[in-house]
């Protein structure tokens, strides 16, 4: 079956620092990649996406290239603010499977000053 | 324009009780989703409507039912509540063409307890 598999959390930052979340990925067909972002108290958006291999999408100084070698779709920002603390979720469509996404579990995000 | 709207926001049952969740969209969109969420487990899916007039099973449906009302609405019943529904419920909109992929918008979510 299709899963993604992500980095535990909370990971916990100070503003500025570098981040890294990791996505890993296994699908019986060609997927779709995707980071949502999901503030507290709040529903999930989209923060980014790829839709074939060596894409890359990026949003709001976020990073993520999709890796059909190592099945990876790692987030990346290069300097973190404490807006950015959210819980941020890697999920993947299979091309031609509708539109249902398969999400990893979540990792929780903390920047502090 | 509210994009997708749920009520209630937070909910508390007893065990055995029934409830309907309800979820509109004010965007024109084909397909509704329901979602669960839960701590460890990310979101998954419990019932989508690919058009106005369509239900189909998602991969945990066991304990509910949907409704696509028309093309606005969609809601989710749970007509014996179990202490295992205890969960954040999401409700996703999407528009577009049907069989590619297109951006699921969400809802503000409904928390449930159930005792």
């Amino acid at each position: 079956g299709n899963s993604v598999t992500q980095m535990e959390g909370p990971v916990t930052l100070s503003e500025e620092a570098f981040l890294t979340i990791n996505c890993t990925y296994t699908a019986t067909g060609y997927p779709s990649l995707f980071w949502y972002v999901q503030y507290p108290g709040e529903g999930l958006q989209l923060l980014l996406k790829a839709t074939k291999a060596d894409d890359k999408g990026s949003n709001k100084g976020f990073e993520a290239t999709y890796r059909k070698e190592t099945t990876s779709f790692h987030l990346e920002k290069g300097s973190v603010q404490v807006s950015d603390s959210a819980v941020y979720f890697c999920a993947l469509i299979l091309t031609g499977g509708g539109n249902k996404l398969t999400f990893g579990t979540g990792t929780q995000l903390k920047v502090e000053l | 324009n509210a994009g997708v709207t749920q009520t209630p926001k937070f909910q508390v049952l007893k065990t055995g009780q029934s409830m309907t969740l309800q979820c509109a969209q004010d965007m024109n969109h084909n397909s509704m989703y329901w979602y669960r969420q839960d701590p460890g487990m990310g979101l998954r899916l419990i019932y989508y409507s690919a058009s106005e007039g369509t239900t189909d099973k998602g991969e945990v449906p066991n304990g509910y039912n949907v409704s696509r009302l028309n093309k606005r609405e969609f809601s989710l019943r749970l007509e014996s509540a179990a202490p295992s529904q205890t969960s954040v419920y999401f409700c996703a909109s999407s528009g577009g063409l049907a069989g590619a992929y297109n951006e699921q918008f969400f809802g503000p979510g409904t928390r449930l307890t159930v005792l």
